[in-house]
């Protein structure tokens, strides 16, 4: 069974461009997290999502930040108009059931994104 | 708001020394408790979780975590480090109801020094 995928695990990125993460859970996981880790510091909620739909979202930058999690593909979390600040390890997590005994999240290997 | 402390940013040891690294939370309701270790370059890896039952958690590697709710802690123990235990340590809480994301310390940074 293999782990939670994201790609790309690197990317560069100039102040104003895109930003586009892209995160396959573990197969039968249906709900998926989106953290920030920035430097020195420890892994910050951004958002929950289970297929097609937005539960939590109270983590996420109000303005050019947005993630999705389609019926069919990866969740995309999405960053538009890069600034420095968001240089930062973005981790994505999943797992079968939210909450409860069988509550364990999964986390991918990241994706570092570097801000010029 | 719901947090997680953990005091310890910088742990050095020698290599057979014991360990514990604190983590206290900030919250009144029921909690499930995780310990994760981030090696170098690698991603988070569960070593222990807690969601009810015996307080003394066993996990992988020979980590433990004991979890004292009137103190609100659940710190993680190991009677012997190695080299190999070098790495970062976060610990996490996540709510029985309600949204169920994780709220993570700042992390522990271990050196075991061979």
């Amino acid at each position: 069974n293999a782990g939670v995928m994201q790609n790309p695990r690197h990317l560069v990125r100039r102040r104003g461009q895109e930003a586009r993460l892209r995160c396959s859970p573990m197969k039968g996981h249906s709900h998926v997290y989106w953290y920030r880790q920035l430097p020195e510091e420890g892994l910050k909620f951004m958002v929950y999502l289970q297929k097609e739909n937005i539960i939590d979202e109270s983590g996420m930058p109000k303005e050019r930040f947005s993630a999705e999690f389609p019926k069919e593909g990866p969740s995309i979390l999405r960053i538009q108009q890069v600034v420095r600040g968001d240089s930062a390890a973005y981790f994505c997590a999943s797992s079968p059931v939210a909450g409860g005994r069988s509550d364990t999240q999964y986390f991918g290997p990241g994706t570092r994104l570097t801000v010029l | 708001a719901q947090s997680v402390s953990q005091h310890n940013h910088h742990v050095i040891l020698s290599e057979a020394a014991s360990l514990e690294l604190g983590c206290n939370y900030s919250y009144g309701g029921t909690v499930n408790l995780f310990w994760y270790v981030q090696y170098p370059g690698q991603h988070l890896q569960l070593l222990l979780k807690y969601f009810s039952g015996d307080p003394l958690v066993k996990g992988i590697k020979g980590f433990e975590a004991e979890f004292i709710k009137s103190k609100f802690s659940f710190n993680l123990r190991k009677p012997s480090v190695q080299w190999s235990d070098t790495a970062e340590y976060f610990c996490a809480v996540s709510l029985t109801s309600g949204t169920y994301k994780y709220i993570f310390g700042t992390g522990t940074r271990l050196k075991v020094l061979a």
